[in-house]
């Protein structure tokens, strides 16, 4: 079956370093691959996506680029903020004609001051 | 455009009771989601809908968890009886239409759910 794989965390940087968490998945086909953030308190939200190999998503300084060849979709951020302490799941849905979405366990970030 | 609402916020009940969840997705969105989530790792699909038809059942404990979606809108899900290892945190989630693999996901708060 499907499945997504997160490097373990926390994560934890000073204000303004770069980002880096790396994801990979095991799917067959051609899966949508999303990356979703949830802030302290608050429930998950979709922070960006790529739907077809070669795809970058981005969005509040975040990307991240869907490779087929490696099976990986490593959310980047060049310069991170306080605000962007939080849990992010990497995910995936269909592929192999499955719909069922999947899940990375979570990776916590932790930018101190 | 009001969210995804779920209740109760926080449930603490004893193992072999019973518990229910109910979730009201976001106004026109086809399709709902119910998702497992254990402290530490990622949301797990317990069943999927489609209006009112069941999608995906697969990893849904049928002989303690059952679902419904009454008249393709609001949905239940209950645990009867419930296990010490049924703690978790409990997601409901909705999408336009999740036979479009590329549909974001709209996710509720959740429920926490502690058996004791």
């Amino acid at each position: 079956g499907n499945s997504v794989t997160q490097m373990e965390g926390p994560v934890t940087l000073s204000e303004e370093a770069f980002l880096t968490i790396n994801c990979t998945y095991t799917a067959t086909g051609y899966p949508s691959l999303f990356w979703y953030v949830q802030y302290p308190g608050e429930g998950l939200q979709l922070l960006l996506k790529a739907t077809k190999a070669d795809d970058k998503g981005s969005n509040k300084g975040f990307e991240a680029t869907y490779r087929k060849e490696t099976t990986s979709f490593h959310l980047e951020k060049g310069s991170v903020q306080v605000s962007d302490s939080a849990v992010y799941f990497c995910a995936l849905s269909g592929g192999g004609g499955s719909y069922i979405p999947t899940f990375g366990r979570g990776t916590s970030l932790i930018v101190h001051p | 455009e009001a969210g995804v609402a779920q209740s109760p916020r926080y449930k603490i009940i004893e193992k072999r009771q019973s518990v229910a969840f109910w979730c009201n997705p976001i106004s026109g969105h086809a399709t709902l989601y119910w998702y497992q989530q254990i402290l530490g790792q990622g949301p797990k699909l317990l069943i999927q809908f489609q209006n009112n038809g069941v999608v995906d059942d697969s990893q849904l404990p049928k002989d303690r968890f059952s679902a419904e979606r009454l008249k393709g809108v609001d949905s239940t899900l209950k645990i009867q009886p419930a296990k010490l290892e049924d703690s978790a945190v409990y997601l409901c989630a909705s999408s336009l239409d999740g036979q479009a693999w590329s549909n974001e996901q709209f996710f509720g708060p959740g429920t926490r759910l502690t058996v004791l």
